[in-house]
């Protein structure tokens, strides 16, 4: 079975700062997806960024990158200029490729973005 | 215009009771999906539905059971509730069963069982 471990149970960052959130992931499989999602207090679980296995380079939105190295099966999440409005809790979440099954999630990582 | 919506957003109820929440949404899409976040925050996924086709997670007690009358509603029904079905339950759809889709959130509802 697939698993996803995020070792950092809470970070916190200035704001205007830039933080790094880890995630690492267990699978034998070649064709999958991984994901960064944001939720806020308000609960709503937001899409923050996405990475295909298959795509070499680093996926980025806007102040949201990637660092993908999958030999090493890390996925961590790089915030530039930290926002307020970032504060959440952050999860790291696997997908198998090809097939009609949901996300695997790490335990999350709680951000806090001092002013 | 609300993507996924659940209903009720919050539920309280005893133990042994049987109840359901309710999961709509209007993009069209053909695959949806229940998740449950535990006290802990953490997420995992209970089952995943595309043109009739259920997927259900082992772990799950078959005291869960999900309902699809039509394609855009998944409705998650619950017999026999206990303690430890307490949790924060989310409806999820994507356009389609692959992982190349986003899976799009419901605001989740929060189930409390005394």
């Amino acid at each position: 079975a697939q698993t996803v471990t995020q070792s950092q149970p809470e970070m916190s960052v200035q704001e205007a700062e830039t933080v790094t959130l880890s995630c690492t992931y267990d699978t034998s499989e070649s064709d999958y997806y991984l994901f960064w999602y944001k939720q806020p207090p308000s609960r709503q679980m937001i899409l923050v960024i996405r990475q295909e296995a298959y795509k070499q380079q680093n996926a980025t939105e806007n102040r949201f990158s990637v660092n993908f190295q999958k030999a090493a099966k890390s996925f961590s999440l790089k915030i530039s200029d930290s926002q307020l409005g970032d504060a959440a809790m952050y999860f790291c979440a696997y997908r198998l490729g090809g097939v009609a099954d949901g996300l695997t999630f790490g335990k999350g990582t709680h951000l806090i973005i001092q002013p | 215009d609300t993507a996924v919506s659940q209903t009720p957003k919050y539920l309280v109820t005893q133990m042994g009771n049987d109840k359901s929440i309710k999961c709509e949404q209007n993009l069209g899409h053909d695959t949806m999906y229940w998740y449950k976040q535990d006290s802990k925050k953490f997420l995992k996924i209970m089952f995943s539905y595309n043109n009739k086709e259920l997927i259900i997670n082992e772990t799950v007690p078959n005291r869960f059971s999900p309902k699809s009358p039509d394609k855009a509603h998944l409705n998650l029904h619950i017999n026999s509730l206990e303690l430890g079905d307490s949790a924060v339950y989310f409806c999820a759809s994507s356009q389609d069963s692959d992982a190349i889709y986003e899976q799009y959130f419901g605001p989740g509802t929060r189930l409390t069982v005394t």
